[in-house]
């Protein structure tokens, strides 16, 4: 069964960096499908900051992407997320998940399974 | 603003069915899968249906999911109280440099 679970601190300065770490169990990173993150603020939507490919390939949301870099350590099995010059609009529920992702004819099928539990990171001085 | 629209909030009684929509448009349901996640309170989302609509083992039959042109729809039927959460529709949006996108999220109130 593969589990995700995602630590770090749960409050950071603004203006300074947010770093996340995803440990994954159950299964090994290096052995396929994409990995990413997706935040949640209080009481809002779904976001998603970015994913990399098992091979280290990434891709970001352009909205963020100036700011984000996400790696993977396959010798720890986890990936990481950091976020650079926070403000209060990047408190939120941080998660990693597992990302499936094919290219078929009729189009992209893509899905984020399983998530990690989440962690409220919240900016402020 | 979510490039995929769902109602803010939709509610049923128990045992009724209850339908969620979320538009899109040709370059992202259009063109694309769709996925829905359910995010019961206090946790994290849980994959609910994939690939317009698959259901994950173990996701109960009582819900199902449906795609007409850039449009999507998810299903629960009989509802249960275990049923109040937040629903997503989650897909490709080819138009976008990295891809994925969420709808806005509904919130599901069982009466």
């Amino acid at each position: 069964q593969v589990q995700l679970q995602e630590s770090g601190p749960g409050l950071v300065k603004p203006s300074e960096t947010l770093s996340l770490t995803c440990a994954v169990s159950g299964y090994s990173i290096s052995s396929g499908y994409y990995w990413g993150w997706i935040r949640q603020p209080p009481g809002k939507g779904l976001e998603w900051i970015g994913s990399i490919y098992h091979s280290g390939s990434t891709s970001y949301n352009p909205s963020l992407k100036s700011r984000v870099t996400i790696s993977v350590d396959t010798s720890k099995n986890q990936l990481s997320l950091k976020l650079s010059s926070v403000t209060a609009a990047d408190t939120a529920v941080y998660y990693c998940a597992r990302e499936g992702r094919l290219t078929l004819v009729r189009g992209v099928l893509n899905w984020f399974d399983p998530w990690g539990q989440g962690t409220l990171v919240t900016v402020s001085s | 603003q979510s490039v995929l629209t769902q109602p803010p909030s939709v509610s049923a009684a128990p045992g009724q069915k209850v339908t969620i929509s979320c538009s899109g448009s040709s370059s992202n349901i259009g063109n694309n899968y769709v996925s829905w996640y359910q995010q019961l309170p206090g946790t994290a989302p849980k994959l609910l249906i994939y690939e317009n609509d698959k259901r994950p083992s173990g996701i109960p039959d009582r819900f199902s999911g449906s795609k007409s042109g850039t449009s999507a729809t998810l299903g629960i039927t009989g509802l249960q109280t275990g049923d109040e959460a937040d629903y997503y529709c989650g897909t490709w949006d080819s138009s976008l440099s990295a891809g994925r996108v969420f709808g806005g999220g509904t919130k599901l109130t069982v009466l």
